[in-house]
């Protein structure tokens, strides 16, 4: 079980837009940075998302994050066919001393 | 340009020793936090713990504290993970992470090593 909630999976059209919450704590995300990853079939994970809101460099601006509270969401608009991947919310938590990862959301285009 | 380049997949028995490497380059070794993600077939990411390059200074996981061992080599500015007795529940895919401090976000990660352990 992680101490982050994701949704098990999304879905969406080509061109729609999804959201992937992942929910926490005030000892993850209520008082910590929220990073987003996006893992491909096959490959090692890949940084989308850091401090809450801020792309990483060559993330285009279809993707977004932010944080409320001790939630934290991803935004992916126009989707493509190439957004299909698992996607993970990632945090610290400062009680238990480590990092944390949601269980992931898997996102299928339809 | 950063780089982390993990040593290739490894195929073990139960009860074996094993050390696995990621070698940095394009950047100032010691001045990033290196950790290692486990990752179990068909399974998520875990965090197991991480290492200072610049003062050897190592965090584990509580679900990993005392099942491996995280350590690093300056001089060659590679970091390591090692099992003393793998099991079969080793069996894994394991990244390296590179982070500019201890509790922040991996920009870097290595293109992983897959270690499977046979009963």
């Amino acid at each position: 079980q992680s101490v982050l909630t994701q949704p098990p999976s999304v879905s969406a059209a080509p061109g729609q837009k999804v959201t992937i919450s992942c929910s926490g704590s005030s000892s993850n995300i209520g008082n910590n940075y929220v990073s987003w990853y996006q893992q491909l079939p096959g490959t090692a994970p890949k940084l989308l998302i850091y401090e809450n809101n801020k792309r990483s460099s060559e993330i285009p601006d279809r993707l977004s994050g932010s944080k409320s509270g001790t939630s934290a969401t991803l935004g992916i608009t126009g989707l493509q066919t190439g957004d299909e991947a698992d996607y993970y919310c990632g945090t610290w938590d400062s009680s238990l001393s480590l990092w944390v990862f949601g269980g992931g959301t898997k996102l299928t285009v339809l | 340009e950063v780089q982390l380049v993990q040593s290739g997949a490894e195929v073990k028995k139960s009860g074996e020793s094993l050390k696995i490497s990621c070698k940095g380059s394009g950047y100032k070794f010691i001045n990033y936090w290196i950790g290692w993600v486990r990752q179990m077939p068909g399974k998520g990411l875990e965090w197991m713990g991480i290492v200072s390059p610049g003062d050897s200074e190592t965090r584990y996981s509580p679900s990993f504290q005392g099942q491996v061992t995280i350590s690093v080599d300056r001089s060659i500015n590679t970091a390591y993970l090692q099992w003393s007795s793998l099991k079969a529940s080793d069996t894994a895919m394991y990244y390296c992470v590179r982070t500019r401090y201890f509790n922040s976000w991996y920009e870097y990660w290595g293109q992983g090593t897959r270690v499977t352990v046979s009963s």
